[in-house]
């Protein structure tokens, strides 16, 4: 098993541009998240899923949209990027059949560093 | 609102010293608390959970409702545990969001 793919690992924008971080799991779990990682901030919850056609926000959702049409994928989107927005993403997934989504540990990406200009 | 502080960016300690990484939480309901590390060039992993109530590489940690904290500690240092800490908060009312805490860096000298 792969675990938690993130990809891409680097990525440098223009302020204004688009573009969709990818997340994908083979380990067929049902809760999906994307956190960004900020120096001095720790980790801040973007958006989750707890099943496939099911999102939901975190606690810094704005300028982020996300999807979920299949169980493997969680695609990030930023619609126009800005410099705010540099930082670490790191996407987790964990299986959550008994409900709660942290009773099995939460598996996470390596990482997409992203620098907007 | 679910808030999970730790107020040591960094802590250092030698080689066999303690050592104690400060969480303190905010919420009113019954909170389930996580302590996750990043060893360097590693992904993010679990490292115990309060329910568990298991020594995981030599640390513990106790859940102390009345003066809210989860403070992760270990008696005796080793380089090998020089990493980032980060404490984290799901709640019993919501359980579909995992709150972080800013970090705690842990350098152990040899």
């Amino acid at each position: 098993n792969a675990g938690v793919t993130q990809t891409p690992k680097f990525q440098v924008l223009k302020t204004g541009q688009s573009m969709t971080l990818q997340c994908a799991q083979d380990m067929n779990h049902e809760y999906m998240s994307w956190y960004r990682q900020d120096p001095g901030m720790g980790l801040r919850l973007i958006h989750y899923s707890v099943g496939a056609g099911i999102t939901d926000q975190g606690e810094v959702p704005n300028g982020y949209n996300v999807s979920r049409s299949t169980t493997e994928d969680f695609p990030l989107r930023l619609l126009s990027a800005a410099p705010s927005q540099t930082s670490v993403y790191f996407c987790a997934s964990s299986y959550s059949g008994t409900g709660n989504p942290f009773d099995q540990p939460q598996h996470f990406g390596d990482g997409t560093r992203l620098s907007i200009l | 609102a679910q808030r999970v502080t730790q107020p040591e960016k960094l802590l250092s300690v030698f080689k066999g010293a303690p050592v104690e990484l400060k969480c303190n939480y905010s919420y009113s309901g019954s909170p389930e608390l996580f302590w996750y590390v990043q060893y360097s060039r590693q992904r993010l992993q679990l490292l115990l959970r309060h329910i568990s109530r298991e020594s995981i590489k030599g640390f513990t940690a106790d859940l102390n409702k009345g003066e809210t904290s989860f403070h992760l500690k270990k008696p005796f240092a080793q380089e090998e545990d020089s990493a980032m800490y980060y404490c984290a908060l799901s709640s019993s009312y919501n359980t579909d969001k995992l709150i972080f805490g800013t970090g705690t860096r842990l350098q152990v000298f040899p």
